[in-house]
């Protein structure tokens, strides 16, 4: 049972372009989102997160927008550069007692920026 | 500020055989939880430990346990290895200790079972 789920395994933009990274969950009681950027070789990236108290929360160059009705979360990078090529993971956790340190990660998707 | 530090970052042991994975903590981090990726599973919890108390676990046999010191650092052994422990093991550090609070990973252990 996929609690998280990344639909798309890879997605190719031009630089400079808008970049829009999905992500849905089947779970209600998420309640704490977060996106994670990888590189080869590396551990997951700490990007931006949200609570569902909010429906978009803002860094930079990225935003992440929560649909909770639709349990749905996306990540906005604009523009996008070269250097943003990546695979990156959505993941939740839930508000229960038993939730400390465990959060559930989408498969991850390949994010390529062309010059 | 040093990130999380994870020791060390190859290992490759034979069935049958027990392995100690090693895991520092950003400074002042004092939860510390556990990771394992493979390109089936994807990355799944294992572990969490907060104040040397264990106060979450994963869905993982009896083989995998950890630990934490007083000092935050933490350590993941794995006994009687099996070919499917073959993955990448994430430590990750987070400073708060509530739920929705980010984590912060190392680089990893990778290791492989022959």
């Amino acid at each position: 049972d996929q609690q998280v789920k990344q639909n798309s395994p890879s997605l190719s933009v031009q630089e400079g372009r808008i970049s829009i990274l999905n992500c849905d969950y089947t779970n209600s009681m998420f309640d704490y989102f977060l996106w994670y950027k990888k590189y080869p070789a590396e551990g997951p990236t700490f990007l931006i997160s949200i609570s569902s108290i909010k429906d978009k929360n803002e860094d930079g160059r990225f935003t992440v927008f929560l649909n909770k009705s639709a349990k749905h979360l996306s990540l906005h990078i604009v523009p996008s550069q070269p250097g943003d090529s990546a695979v990156y993971f959505c993941a939740a956790n839930d508000a229960g007692g038993t939730s400390y340190g465990k959060l559930t990660f989408g498969q991850g998707t390949i994010l390529t920026v062309h010059p | 500020k040093a990130g999380v530090t994870q020791t060390p970052r190859y290992l490759i042991k034979t069935r049958g055989q027990q392995v100690t994975l090693s895991c520092s903590p950003i400074s002042g981090h004092r939860s510390v939880s556990w990771y394992q990726q493979t390109p089936g599973q994807g990355l799944q919890f294992l572990f969490e430990y907060f104040s040397e108390t264990q106060r979450n676990k994963g869905n993982f046999p009896g083989r995998f346990s950890g630990r934490q010191f007083s000092n935050s650092r933490s350590e993941m052994n794995v006994s009687t290895l099996e070919l499917g422990d073959s993955a990448l093991y994430l430590c990750a550090s987070s400073i708060q200790s509530s739920y929705n609070s980010p984590l912060h990973f190392g680089n990893g252990t990778r290791l492989t079972v022959t």
